[in-house]
């Protein structure tokens, strides 16, 4: 047990949906990564969060939006969802924000979503 | 941006023999993980280790920062080693925009 916390584990739902995935970190991280791993693809980075603020910034797009709050956790929210968006949304945490030696970086189990 | 190459794409073993994982990364980086992503989805730190050696069990891990390359080492191999091994890295200079690289990965099938 990595210590991230992710819901719903699995979500089927309709194109043109939306649907919101949550994710907490680990006791004491205050880095939030969200990557996008889509069937037989690697992870690909979508947006890191650092004490509630967006740090950087990925391949995401702008149908997809996330925000850190002040108890850390952290939301990914997907929406107008196309098939293309089927994939395990990984939610990952690290203590420092990503600018020093050190930063280990923890993940969730992952969301899987399934569009139809 | 840097760009993190793995070898071999894929791997088939027969259960007790060891192989050797091999990640290329083309910049300077801080940080360095490997992990493995089970049949489940799940992915299990492995090694942190931005250099030098470690060893964990039957797993052990090298990288040579000065040559831009980890290794990773699975001796005695069981079924359960069978998944996808990932190495991740963060690199040295990325003008404030810091974040986990992800190599293509390793498939790892072991028979038994």
């Amino acid at each position: 047990d990595s210590g991230v916390t992710q819901t719903p584990k699995h979500l089927i739902t309709a194109t043109g949906q939306r649907v919101t995935l949550r994710c907490s970190p680990r006791s004491g991280d205050l880095s939030v990564y969200w990557y996008q791993q889509s069937l037989d693809q690697g992870l690909q980075f979508l947006i890191q969060y650092y004490n509630g603020e967006e740090r950087a910034k990925g391949n995401i797009l702008e149908r997809f939006s996330a925000q850190q709050f002040p108890d850390l956790h952290s939301e990914l929210n997907l929406s107008s969802l196309e098939l293309g968006d089927s994939a395990l949304y990984f939610c990952a945490s690290s203590v420092a924000p990503g600018d020093r030696t050190g930063n280990t970086i923890y993940f969730g189990e992952g969301s899987w979503l399934t569009v139809v | 941006g840097i760009q993190v190459e793995q070898s071999p794409p894929d791997l088939i073993l027969q259960e007790g023999a060891n192989s050797t994982l091999r990640c290329n990364f083309s910049d300077s980086v801080n940080n360095l993980q490997w992990f493995h992503q089970n049949p489940w989805g799940q992915l299990i730190n492995l090694f942190y280790i931005p250099s030098g050696t470690k060893q964990n069990g039957r797993l052990s891990a090298t990288t040579v920062a000065t040559e831009r390359y980890s290794l990773l080492y699975i001796s005695s191999s069981q079924t359960t080693d069978s998944g996808v091994y990932f190495c991740a890295v963060e690199p040295r200079f990325t003008s404030g925009t810091y974040k986990y690289i992800f190599g293509t990965g390793t498939r790892l099938k072991v028979l038994a």
